[in-house]
Parts: structure tokens; sequence; C-alpha cells
């Protein structure tokens, strides 16, 4: 079974600060998915990463994904409050071999509090 | 606007009484999957759907069901509903699964409780 953790769980820092989120996951996958999700909200689309060694960068967030490790990482540079929010990842796993069956398995989540 | 439409937001019910929270997208897409949310477990496939009249269990299907008659439509039933499905329940979207390359698009959620 497939499992996907993350941490921290939950990360409270300051701004201008830089800071990491890991994200292992426990099968093989090629494709990960970073979503964000602020309070009582639905889940945006941050990044998708489709290959090893796979980056993207969007502001003051950048992931990456490291197959081989079954790692990824969401690095936050200088962080400001607006950040504030909690951050998924998200394996994507063909499901039960059936073609074109995306089954994503989510991390639990990290809570990011962002002071200032 | 593209989006995924899910009704009703929020819902206060009681053990027994079946219900239905229907989800509806804009964006052609053929695929759609409801999820549940639970604090500490994050989120879980209940269903999905590959195209019309195409659906199969995700990983926590027990005491829900759902149909797909249109392509927009993706309805999650609740026939006897239970305390333990007491959760946050995502519909999302896109374009034919894993071989799109695209995200899936989420819904605002529904909150359920059942008493």
């Amino acid at each position: 079974e497939l499992k996907v953790e993350q941490n921290p769980l939950f990360l409270s820092m300051q701004e201008g600060k830089n800071y990491t989120i890991y994200c292992n996951y426990s099968t093989t996958s090629d494709r990960l998915y970073w979503y964000r999700q602020d309070p009582g909200k639905s889940l945006e689309s941050l990044f998708v990463l489709l290959s090893n060694g796979a980056v993207k960068q969007e502001g003051r967030l950048m992931a990456s994904l490291d197959t081989k490790a079954r790692l990824s990482t969401l690095h936050i540079t200088a962080a400001v409050h607006d950040l504030s929010a909690t951050y998924f990842c998200a394996v994507d796993i063909s499901f039960r071999g059936i073609q074109g069956a995306q089954k994503l398995v989510f991390g639990q989540g990290t809570r990011l509090t962002i002071n200032p | 606007e593209a989006q995924v439409t899910q009704n009703p937001r929020y819902l206060i019910t009681v053990t027994g009484k079946k219900l239905t929270v229907t989800c509806s997208q804009n964006m052609n897409h053929e695929y759609m999957s409801w999820y549940r949310q639970d604090p500490g477990l994050g989120l879980r496939q209940i269903y999905y759907s590959m195209n019309v009249e195409v659906t199969d269990k995700g990983d926590v299907p027990e005491g829900y069901k759902v149909s797909r008659k249109e392509k927009r439509n993706f309805p999650l039933i609740l026939e006897s509903p239970s305390p333990n499905q007491t959760s946050l329940y995502f519909c999302a979207s896109s374009f034919f699964g894993r071989g799109s390359n695209q995200p899936q698009h989420f819904g605002d959620g529904t909150r359920l409780s059942i008493l």
C-alpha cells in the first residue's frame, strides 16, 4: 500500500525566513502534485512534477522531485504572511493498472503559519 | 469561468436519511472523482469515473454510491448515512485522468455532519 508522508506536519516560521517541506512516498511514481489549501477553502494546484529531476518555481515557492529517492520538496524562500496555508503533496499512481485511472494519494498536509 | 460546483456546501442531517451531494463541472472533463478529507488523514478517494457510465471504487467506497449519466455531473449518494461519514467532501475533475498530465480541479467542498 502506498504511503505518502509529509514533514513537518506543522510549521510556524517568521517572515523572511527560508524553509523546506518534505514529501516522502513508498512506491514508484514519476508524477507528483503540490496543492495549497486555505482554511475553509478548496485545494488549489501549485505544481505538477512529471519526471525525475523536475523543478518548478512560482514566486517564493519552488518544488522538486527525486523519483529515485521517492522524495519531493517544497521550498519556501523569504516567507511572507500570504503563504500561510496547508500544503499537500499528492502522488499519482496508476489505479489497479487501469489505463487512465488516476489515483492521487495525498500526504497528511503541512500546516504552515508565517508570523510577521 | 472554469469551475467544479458542489452542492450543498454544508449539511447537517440524521443517521439513515438518504442524501445526495451534487457535483458539476463546466470544463468538459472526462475524469471525475470524489474524496473525503479527515483531520490527519489527508484526502482519500471514494469513487472515480473515467467517463459517462464508467465508474469504479476508490480506497474508501463503503457506504457511498455514485452515478455518471452525463459528462458534467457526478453525484455522490449516501443511501443510509452514518456518523462515521461525517467529513469534508471534495469533488474533482480533470481531462482523462492520468494520461492528461494536468492537475485535478477541485470543488469548494461539502461539509457533512451526520448526527
